[in-house]
């Protein structure tokens, strides 16, 4: 069955730094992959996905993720973090079964320390 | 334009009762999705309607839990005889047909007593 691991659970970093939340997923074939942001009492709102093509891929506000097929991975990554970056993460698969159900990580909450 | 709206943003219930939780997808998406936010897990896929074709509710948990959609566009999840377990954020989302972007709405928090 296909599955999406989110192995951090909390991350807290300094504004400024640099952040990589990691994404790990099962699935036999290439995924459609998505990361959603979710802020305190905010609907899920989307990053950035990854369908086909580059597999380095650019999202909103200055978010990147890279698909490494051979890891089985969709990090999310963002060169300086602002203390608004401040939320809730989720990495997702379509699973694709006709029915375009998503299948989602337990989420990664990011902390920003000033 | 507008996005996805859920009503009520917050619905406190005892256990035992009934409860209805709405959902307006965006004008144009036919694709509807249910989804529940239980406090430390993930999301958990509920129900899918798409078009005019039988939704798949393999994702709901338990024979109290229903959907409807009316008219391909509004839709109702209703929950009966509500339980604590069913405590909650009942997360709503609609895209358009196929492979596809989903759009969420901002939830509904559903607490059970």
């Amino acid at each position: 069955a296909q599955s999406v691991t989110q192995p951090d659970i909390h991350i807290t970093v300094s504004e400024g730094a640099s952040l990589e939340l990691r994404c790990n997923y099962s699935y036999g074939a290439t995924p459609y992959l998505f990361w959603y942001v979710q802020s305190p009492g905010q609907g899920l709102q989307l990053l950035l996905k990854y369908f086909s093509g580059d597999t380095l891929v650019q999202g909103i506000k200055g978010f990147e993720a890279e698909f490494k097929r051979s890891q089985s991975s969709f990090n999310l990554r963002k060169p300086s973090v602002h203390w608004s970056d401040a939320a809730e993460y989720f990495c997702a698969v379509d699973a694709t079964s006709g029915t375009y159900k998503y299948i989602f990580g337990t989420g990664t909450r990011l902390k920003v320390l000033a | 334009g507008a996005g996805v709206s859920q009503s009520p943003s917050n619905k406190v219930t005892e256990k035992g009762k009934d409860v209805e939780l709405r959902c307006d997808p965006i004008s144009g998406h036919t694709a509807l999705y249910w989804y529940r936010q239980s406090l430390g897990q993930g999301l958990e896929f509920l129900i899918y309607f798409q078009g005019n074709s039988a939704p798949d509710k393999s994702g709901l948990p338990s024979d109290r839990f229903s959907a409807e959609r009316t008219g391909g566009s509004v839709s109702t999840l209703t929950i009966q005889r509500t339980q604590q377990e069913d405590s909650a954020v009942y997360l709503c989302a609609s895209s358009y047909p196929g492979v596809d972007t989903q759009y969420f709405g901002p939830g509904t928090r559903l607490t059970v007593l």
